[in-house]
């Protein structure tokens, strides 16, 4: 089985432009989170999905959104982006959104900002 | 809430030699911990999972973990390391909402021929 898939790998974009990563969940998992990781730093939780309703959000800016599509995959917007925005974008899916659920993550999308 | 310490940004071992990697938690006791491992370009992969009850988890790769309330630690080790071990780790726990992850700083391992 296909694990979770992100795209794209790579992005460079400039500042004040906005953003978009894709995140496909492993088959038959029903809970999408997002995560932020900084060079030199653990992840940091942005947002978590389940059954398409948001279940958690991370202390992150408005500026920051995203939403789970009915087959269960889904998209990070980041509007306005930051010299601070830069960095790699995890994505991780899970068969239910409770805590004991394992998370599975992606490869992850780094970003740059320039 | 519930908070992660990872001690050590950076552990070097020689290869064969006993691998520590140290983590503490704060708060209540969660219920579950876990240990990821990150290598290069890569995402996190589980190495291991503690549940209520099982004190003395064992992962993939050789590696083991202790949870120890008296001392609300929850340390990696596994005493041999290979050069393949070389990788970052992380310590996580469950934080407020959902079944989101506080993750520690990580840990850095080099492993030295």
């Amino acid at each position: 089985d296909a694990g979770v898939t992100q795209s794209p790998t790579h992005l460079i974009k400039t500042r004040g432009q906005h953003v978009t990563l894709r995140c496909s969940p492993i088959s038959g998992h029903k809970s999408v989170s997002w995560y932020q990781q900084v060079l030199g730093q653990g992840p940091q939780f942005i947002f978590q999905y389940y059954e398409k309703e948001e279940r958690g959000r991370g202390n992150f800016p408005d500026r920051f959104s995203a939403r789970q599509f009915p087959n269960y995959s889904s998209e990070l917007n980041v509007n306005a982006l930051l010299l601070g925005d830069s960095a790699l974008y995890l994505c991780a899916s899970s068969r239910q959104g409770e805590a004991k659920n394992i998370q599975y993550f992606g490869a992850g999308t780094r970003l740059s900002v320039l | 809430a519930q908070s992660v310490t990872q001690l050590g940004s950076h552990v070097s071992v020689s290869e064969g030699a006993l691998v520590l990697l140290r983590c503490n938690y704060s708060s209540s006791v969660p219920p579950y911990l876990f240990w990821y491992v990150q290598y290069p370009n890569q995402g996190l992969q589980l190495l291991l999972k503690y549940t209520t009850g099982a004190t003395l988890v064992k992962g993939i790769n050789g590696f083991e973990a202790e949870f120890k309330k008296s001392e609300t630690s929850f340390h990696l080790t596994k005493p041999s390391a290979h050069m393949s071990d070389a990788a970052e780790y992380f310590c996580a726990a469950p934080g407020d909402a959902g079944n989101m992850l506080t993750f520690g700083g990580g840990t850095r391992l080099m492993v030295k021929p």
